[in-house]
Order: C-alpha cells, then sequence, then structure tokens
C-alpha cells in the first residue's frame, strides 16, 4: 500500500498567488482529512469529507481556503489569494469509518 | 467543543527511565483517544489507541491509561531510548459517524531522551 500521497512536497509562492494542494488517500479508505501545522496554533483540523462530502469545515479559517473531493481517489485544497500567514505544514490524512488516521507526508507551504 | 490540554510541553529523560504525558479532555461525549508520535519533518503516525470501554491499555513499552470520571488519559513509555525522542501529541474524539468523528489534538509534548 502506497499510504497517503500528497504532492507537492514543497511550494514556495509569493503572497497573492493562487496555492493548490492535492492529496490521494489510501484506497478504501472513506474519509479524508485536511489539517494545518504551525508551531503557534499546533494541528488544526480544517475540514474532513466523508464518501467524498464536507461534513465539517469549521475549522476553515476564512473564505480565501477552499477544499474539494471530486472523487474517492482525489482531494484538493486551495488557497487564493494566499498570504505569508497562510505559511505551515499542511497534512492530509485518511481513515476508514473514522478510525485510525493514516497522516500523509505533508506539503510545507511559504508564502513570501 | 472539545479542547483538549496536553502537558508538559517538554520533557526529558535519560535513556532507561520512564516518561509520562498526560491529556485533559472536556467532552464528555469523547470516546476515543489516539496518541501520535511526531519526528522531525514527518508525518504524525499512531503509536496506540484506547477507547471508553477499555481503562488501559499496553503495547510493549507503551502504554495508555484513561480515567473517564476524571477526564484524563495518560501515555507512559518505560525503558526509553534515544529514538523515543520525538514530539507526542494526544487526541480525541466523540467517534460515532458525522462530525463526531474530528480529532482535537493537544499541543504536543517534546520528549528527549538523553544517552
Amino acid at each position: 500500500d502506497a499510504g497517503v500521497i500528497q504532492s507537492p512536497r514543497h511550494e514556495v509562492t509569493e503572497m497573492g498567488q493562487e496555492v493548490t494542494l492535492r492529496c490521494k488517500p489510501i484506497s478504501g479508505h472513506d474519509y479524508l482529512f485536511w489539517y494545518r501545522q504551525t508551531m503557534m496554533r499546533g494541528l488544526e483540523l480544517l475540514i474532513y469529507f466523508n464518501n467524498n462530502v464536507p461534513i465539517d469545515d469549521s475549522g476553515m479559517p476564512e473564505d480565501r481556503f477552499s477544499a474539494k473531493m471530486p472523487n474517492a481517489s482525489f482531494s484538493t485544497l486551495k488557497i487564493q489569494p494566499s498570504e505569508p500567514r497562510d505559511s505551515a505544514v499542511y497534512f492530509c490524512a485518511s481513515s476508514v469509518a473514522g478510525n485510525t488516521q493514516y497522516f500523509g507526508p505533508g506539503t510545507r507551504l511559504t508564502v513570501l | 467543543g472539545e479542547n483538549v490540554e496536553q502537558h508538559p510541553s517538554t520533557l526529558s529523560v535519560q535513556e532507561g527511565d520512564s516518561a509520562v504525558i498526560k491529556c485533559t479532555y472536556s467532552d464528555s461525549a469523547s470516546n476515543y483517544f489516539p496518541w501520535y508520535k511526531q519526528e522531525l519533518g514527518k508525518r504524525p503516525q499512531l503509536i496506540i489507541d484506547i477507547r471508553s470501554n477499555v481503562g488501559e491499555k499496553k503495547d510493549q513499552r507503551i502504554a495508555v491509561t484513561l480515567n473517564k470520571t476524571a477526564k484524563h488519559f495518560s501515555l507512559h513509555i518505560t525503558e526509553t531510548q534515544p529514538e523515543d525522542s520525538a514530539v507526542y501529541f494526544c487526541a480525541a474524539s466523540r467517534g460515532g459517524g458525522g462530525s463526531n468523528y474530528k480529532l482535537t489534538f493537544g499541543k504536543g509534548t517534546l520528549l528527549t531522551v538523553n544517552p
């Protein structure tokens, strides 16, 4: 099993640019989670999906953030426009029926 | 919503000693409590979890205890080794489907095991 796959692993962009982060969950997993990790705020849940449907997006910081899951094997997290305070490591995780969450390697985002 | 407090924020022990990390939670409906280990620059990885129908669970050198009445749970690592050095996160959720699968994480404990 390849595990959760995320791309890109590193992203450096300038303020105001659009950023798209991608995630492929483990095959057969029906839950997908997007987290953001910073030193100041720790590990925060942004949004999660069940069977491709968003269940809870209360952690999405503001309208600049959006997430989609067009099918069971792909999800995106988009930031438009990006700001320096969005710099963080973004993790995607997946699970079966909300049990053990398996995390991807993360995308380290730097917004200059 | 759920609030998870984790202590201490840093912990330094000598190799071979035991380490204990404690967490408290606020939502009495929470019933699933995982612990994750995150090495520097790596992803969080589950090391052990416990559900509310048991009070203790053990896996080799790692054990977790749960006190539902007091709403706290603890991670115990015995015979620590340098490779145990990492950040450890506790978390809590209600389970049961819908938005109840939301995991709330503690702020983490940086464990350093000195050789």
